[in-house]
């Protein structure tokens, strides 16, 4: 069975530091890795996708990295803001199925 | 963002009586998903759907029913709700795209509270 941990499980930082959430995942015959972010009380919101053949991915300040064979993935956000302050969660798709990871909880201090 | 809704948004019921919670999608995904989110477990499957009809269990699905009946709607019954089925339950879907990847899209959740 896939197990997906996300360490730590909450961090805090202040304004303008660039920073870097960790994944790990126990099988890595995915199909790809997706990135979400979810405010108290919402849904997911979708951040980032990496397919498996892929090793990265970015969109404005995130950068998200794939290393299947470690499974291993980091999505990295630079120049922090307040806006950013969410939980962060990460999940793997082995086809029909996804494995989240019970995600890191971010507050970025102004 | 994806037309996904869910009803009610909102519940609380008695143990024993029966539950449903509606997704409905406006966006023809094939797939579509039903996940509890409790504290401490994460995001956890409960049943998923490939199709009309065509519905499987998920890691958590005992005590747990759906049904689609139309590509658009996709229902999760709770038969004898129980207290330990207090969650907040989320409806997602995904369609295949390139290179065979699925992405997903959630909706905004309905909270459950059994009593």
């Amino acid at each position: 069975k896939q197990e997906v941990t996300q360490i730590p499980a909450a961090l805090s930082v202040p304004e303008g530091e660039n920073l870097v959430l960790n994944c790990s995942f126990t099988d890595s015959a995915i199909y790809n890795l997706q990135w979400f972010r979810q405010d108290p009380g919402k849904g997911l919101t979708s951040l980032l996708l990496i397919q498996s053949s892929q090793r990265e991915q970015t969109s404005g300040r995130l950068n998200a990295s794939l290393d299947k064979s470690s499974g291993r993935s980091t999505l990295y956000i630079a120049a922090s803001q307040p806006g950013d302050s969410a939980t962060y969660l990460c999940a793997v798709n082995t086809g029909n199925q996804f494995y989240f990871g019970t995600g890191t909880s971010l507050t970025v201090i102004p | 963002d994806a037309g996904i809704t869910q009803s009610p948004r909102h519940k609380v019921t008695e143990t024993g009586t029966p539950v449903t919670l509606r997704c409905h999608q406006t966006e023809n995904h094939r797939y579509m998903y039903w996940y509890r989110q409790d504290p401490g477990h994460g995001l956890r499957l409960i049943h998923y759907s490939y199709g009309v009809k065509d519905t499987d269990k998920g890691e958590v699905s005992d005590g747990y029913s759906v049904s689609r009946s139309k590509t658009e709607d996709f229902l999760l019954t709770l038969e004898s709700a129980t207290s330990s089925q207090t969650s907040v339950y989320f409806c997602a879907i995904s369609e295949q795209g390139t290179g065979g990847s699925y992405e997903q899209y959630f909706g905004p959740g309905t909270r459950l509270t059994v009593t």
